[in-house]
């Protein structure tokens, strides 16, 4: 069965923290994001990778990084947690133009104190 | 740049009532098409996608959505739900031939009361 894998389910951090969310697939796809979930706002794409060392920005990048050093993992980095970054984080991955689906991890709970 | 909007934010439904879920994106090319449900503490799954070719997609579950480029919607429907509908529902749209990114709508809350 093919898995993407969010290392951590639930994580509480405080403020000011680095903070490290790990994604691992196992399907030599392409592409992988980074999403947050909240409630009335949907999934918003905060960075995603067409290719190993390649990022590009999403729709809220503002206070995150990325690093995609291996084709299976993509971490997302908090440079400095606060508490508006309390949220949902789903990883997902695709192939390289997306046409045959996306598959999600289960997520990441982050809460910022 | 791309955007989705689904236009019921909260629907509550009775069992064996019809369902039908906006969902418009805004994008002048070739798109491809998506819906996921979320089911209260489970993570997402695809109900169903249009790629090309008939623009009514059948999906898993009895759900069906139809693509009508002209209106820029792919609207999900039911027929009759059930109480194990209760989920949030996601649109979300790929521009065809991009880079895959893949941007969702805001989502819609269906309670379906037994």
């Amino acid at each position: 069965d093919v898995k993407v894998t969010q290392s951590s389910r639930y994580l509480v951090k405080r403020t000011g923290e680095k903070v490290f969310l790990e994604c691992v697939q196992d399907m030599d796809h392409e592409n992988m994001f980074w999403y947050r979930q909240d409630p009335g706002l949907g999934l918003r794409l905060i960075y995603f990778s067409y290719d190993v060392k390649m990022k590009e920005k999403g729709d809220i990048p503002e206070g995150y990084s990325v690093s995609r050093e291996k084709k299976e993992r993509f971490s997302l980095i908090l440079e400095s947690a606060s508490t508006n970054q309390t949220s949902m984080y789903l990883c997902a991955s695709s192939g390289r133009r997306g046409n045959y689906g996306y598959t999600f991890g289960s997520g990441t709970r982050l809460t910022v104190v | 740049a791309q955007s989705v909007s689904q236009h019921n934010h909260h629907v509550i439904l009775s069992e064996a009532a019809s369902l039908e879920l906006g969902c418009n994106y805004s994008y002048g090319g070739t798109v491809n098409l998506f819906w996921y449900v979320q089911y209260p503490g489970q993570h997402l799954q695809l109900l169903l996608k249009y790629f090309s070719g008939d623009p009514l997609v059948k999906g898993i579950k009895g759900f069906e959505a139809e693509f009508i480029k002209s209106k820029f919607s792919f609207n999900l429907r039911k027929p009759s739900v059930q109480w194990s509908d209760t989920a949030e529902y996601f649109c979300a749209v790929n521009a065809a031939g991009n880079t895959g990114k893949l941007i969702f709508g805001q989502g819609t809350t269906l309670q379906v009361k037994p």
